[in-house]
């Protein structure tokens, strides 16, 4: 299986900030990554697939880079509502593993 | 409107088994793959399985072989999910999520779209 990781695993952030998140997979999977936002009691929520198409309907603020083995998301003016823990996914093969999540929290 | 709706919670003793629901509606229920995915308390997201609704076709991640089954009945675009042997361990909120794909320049990539609301199962002697 391939292994996703992500750093941080939590980041302490105010309102404005410009926020990235990186991911890791143990292998080459070309632009088959999707990232997901998780609040509290909620499901996830597709942001961004094929490492950077965002999703239609969500906010500009988010964006996604990479290919192969190194990924991005950043989030350029943190709002109150991105306060969340986000996935990385990884969908080259199966099983589509996710990675361990950063947890956005406020500063 | 596009929807996945899930069963209730589920409270199961040690070595049974529970089947969760996923209603799905809005789409043409055979054009996608049904994935479940489930997160136990406070954890991260771990993919289980997946089943293609046209053929049936299950693909199972390794570490719930044997132990998954899931099936759908396409006369009423629902998929299920069974576990059996439960341990507290399997304590998790289970989800079901529709796989799609897109055009992305020249590739298609694929993507969980839409999810359903998630189901308990706590797992408790």
């Amino acid at each position: 299986d391939i292994q996703l990781t992500q750093s941080p695993s939590f980041l302490s952030a105010s309102v404005g900030d410009r926020v990235t998140i990186t991911c890791r997979a143990s292998q080459g999977i070309s632009h088959y990554l999707a990232w997901y936002q998780q609040k509290p009691g909620k499901a996830p929520k597709l942001l961004i697939y094929g490492a950077s198409t965002l999703l239609s309907g969500v906010p500009s603020r988010f964006s996604g880079s990479g290919s192969e083995t190194d990924f991005t998301l950043t989030i350029s003016t943190l709002q109150p509502e991105d306060f969340a823990t986000y996935y990385c996914q990884q969908l080259n093969n199966y099983p589509r593993t996710f990675g361990p999540g950063t947890k956005v929290d406020i500063k | 409107q596009v929807h996945l709706v899930q069963s209730g919670a589920e409270v199961k003793k040690p070595g049974a088994s529970v089947k969760v629901s996923c209603e799905t509606s809005g789409y043409t229920f055979s054009d996608f793959y049904i994935n479940w995915v489930r997160q136990a308390p406070g954890q991260g997201l771990q993919s289980m399985g997946r089943i293609n609704p046209h053929t049936g076709v299950t693909d199972v991640t390794q570490k719930f072989e044997g132990r998954i089954t899931m099936s759908r009945d396409t006369s009423i675009s629902t998929a299920y999910m069974e576990l059996s042997r439960l341990t507290s361990d399997d304590t998790a909120v289970y989800f079901c999520a529709r796989e799609a794909m897109a055009l992305v320049e020249t590739e298609w990539a694929a993507f969980f779209d839409l999810w359903g609301q998630g189901t308990l199962v706590t797992v408790s002697s």
